[in-house]
């Protein structure tokens, strides 16, 4: 499926480091969303845009910033993460914001 | 903010019908139930979404009693192919500061 994509596929960076990961949907959504998941974890939402507007932050430090210039993008940029950052990030999109997403493949995450 | 408990794991065997209970105890008048499927290193997948009642489509059907604390998913004559995580969501909608939370997820092992 390429409804949502994300790149890239796979990251290594040190602590000091400063990257960026990007999402793309080619569904004509108004809703994207930022997740993490690590080992044996639930998903945990990280962040909500609908209409390009951020809804919600879920308590997310502030090592992680996203950016939605527009509905069919969403960033991630990320600027001196910790080990336990280190996970899968998963962007969706849906058509509103009542439940029904789709999700990307994500972006595995390794920090040194 | 409804939490959902499932089951850790289950196991089956091809062509059995699979029943996975969810429950929310706490569920919102506006919330959703969604159920995902998730393969190891994958964006989770829509299976089915319902507000009360019965619902049925092609992959599986979703049970939901009058008082909505608990819902079931029922996959029809199992596959290998059906080994997964599947997670259960409850969600609101965003611009009335509903939040969507998924569960723990319930890992299904299909045996031949």
């Amino acid at each position: 499926e390429t409804g949502v994509t994300q790149t890239p596929r796979h990251l290594v960076m040190g602590m000091t480091n400063k990257k960026s990961l990007k999402c793309e949907q080619h569904l004509g959504h108004n809703a994207m969303y930022w997740y993490k998941q690590s080992a044996k974890k639930p998903l945990e939402l990280m962040f909500v845009y609908n209409f390009k507007e951020q809804t919600e932050n879920n308590s997310v430090p502030s090592r992680f910033s996203p950016e939605c210039p527009n509905s069919s993008h969403l960033f991630l940029h990320l600027h001196t993460l910790q080990p336990e950052d280190s996970a899968l990030y998963l962007c969706a999109s849906s058509q509103d914001s009542r439940g029904e997403q789709y999700f990307g493949p994500g972006t595995r995450l390794t920090v040194t | 903010l409804a939490k959902t408990t499932q089951p850790i794991s289950m196991d089956s065997y091809e062509g059995q019908e699979v029943n996975i209970t969810c429950s929310h105890n706490n569920i919102a008048t506006n919330d959703y139930i969604t159920w995902y499927q998730q393969f190891p290193s994958q964006g989770p997948r829509f299976i089915i979404q319902g507000y009360k009642t019965k619902v049925t489509n092609e992959v599986a059907s979703l049970f939901i009693p009058a008082d909505r604390k608990s819902s079931t998913l029922s996959l029809p004559r199992v596959s290998l192919s059906d080994t997964a995580v599947y997670y259960c969501l409850v969600g609101g909608i965003y611009n009335q500061g509903g939040k969507l939370i998924f569960g723990q997820g319930t890992e299904l092992s299909v045996k031949p």
